[in-house]
């Protein structure tokens, strides 16, 4: 079985610092990897992907995540934080080749402060 | 504009009223799915579906039902809603051809309340 873990409910960075949200997932044959942003009130919002290649990722609204085959992680970065970064953030995976569902972690909630 | 709708946004209703929630998609995707969110426990699935007249359970199937008569539409039906089934629902779509990366696309949501 295929699972995602984010061990942090919730994330706390102050305005124009680094942030990092963290994920680790568990899969049987190579991963696809995804992080998500949801907002107040909206559906989820896709940020950036791994399928293959290079392990450094780059996004939407300059995140970007690198991917640790050796440490099954995939945290999500940002050089600079800012306040309309807030939000829920979800990582999820699912196998290359299968068109089995993706699988999410349970979020963070990254809350930046001005 | 590529886009998932969902339909209503938000219902209240009763128990064992039946309702459904519409979802359709423009992108010609093969893959639909279900999810409700739960505080702390993310996105569960409830069914998907890979292409027409093709569905499966997810992880929370019970007290679901869904069907794919068209490749645009998935909705998702309670035939007697309870209590328990309060919470917050997604419909996601994302294509299977082969190097197309499979991101899902969410719907904006429903917010349903079973009273």
């Amino acid at each position: 079985a295929q699972s995602v873990a984010q061990p942090e409910d919730q994330v706390n960075v102050a305005e124009g610092n680094p942030l990092t949200v963290k994920c680790t997932y568990s899969v049987s044959g190579n991963p696809y990897l995804f992080w998500y942003v949801q907002y107040p009130n909206r559906g989820l919002q896709f940020l950036l992907k791994y399928i293959t290649g290079d392990n450094l990722v780059k996004g939407s609204y300059g995140f970007e995540a690198e991917f640790n085959k050796s440490q099954t992680s995939f945290h999500l970065k940002k050089p600079s934080a800012l306040v309309s970064d807030s939000a829920l953030y979800f990582c999820a995976v699912r196998v290359s080749g299968s068109a089995r569902q993706l699988t999410f972690g349970s979020g963070t909630q990254l809350t930046v402060l001005p | 504009e590529a886009q998932v709708t969902q339909n209503p946004r938000y219902l209240i209703t009763v128990t064992g009223k039946k309702l459904t929630v519409t979802c359709s998609q423009n992108m010609n995707h093969e893959y639909m799915s279900w999810y409700r969110q739960d505080p702390g426990l993310g996105l569960r699935q409830i069914y998907y579906s890979m292409n027409v007249e093709v569905t499966d359970k997810g992880d929370v199937p019970e007290g679901y039902k869904v069907s794919r008569k068209e490749k645009r539409n998935f909705p998702l039906i309670l035939e007697s809603p309870s209590p328990n089934q309060t919470s917050l629902y997604f419909c996601a779509s994302s294509s299977l051809v082969r190097g197309a990366g499979g991101e899902a696309f969410f719907g904006q949501g429903t917010r349903l309340t079973v009273v």
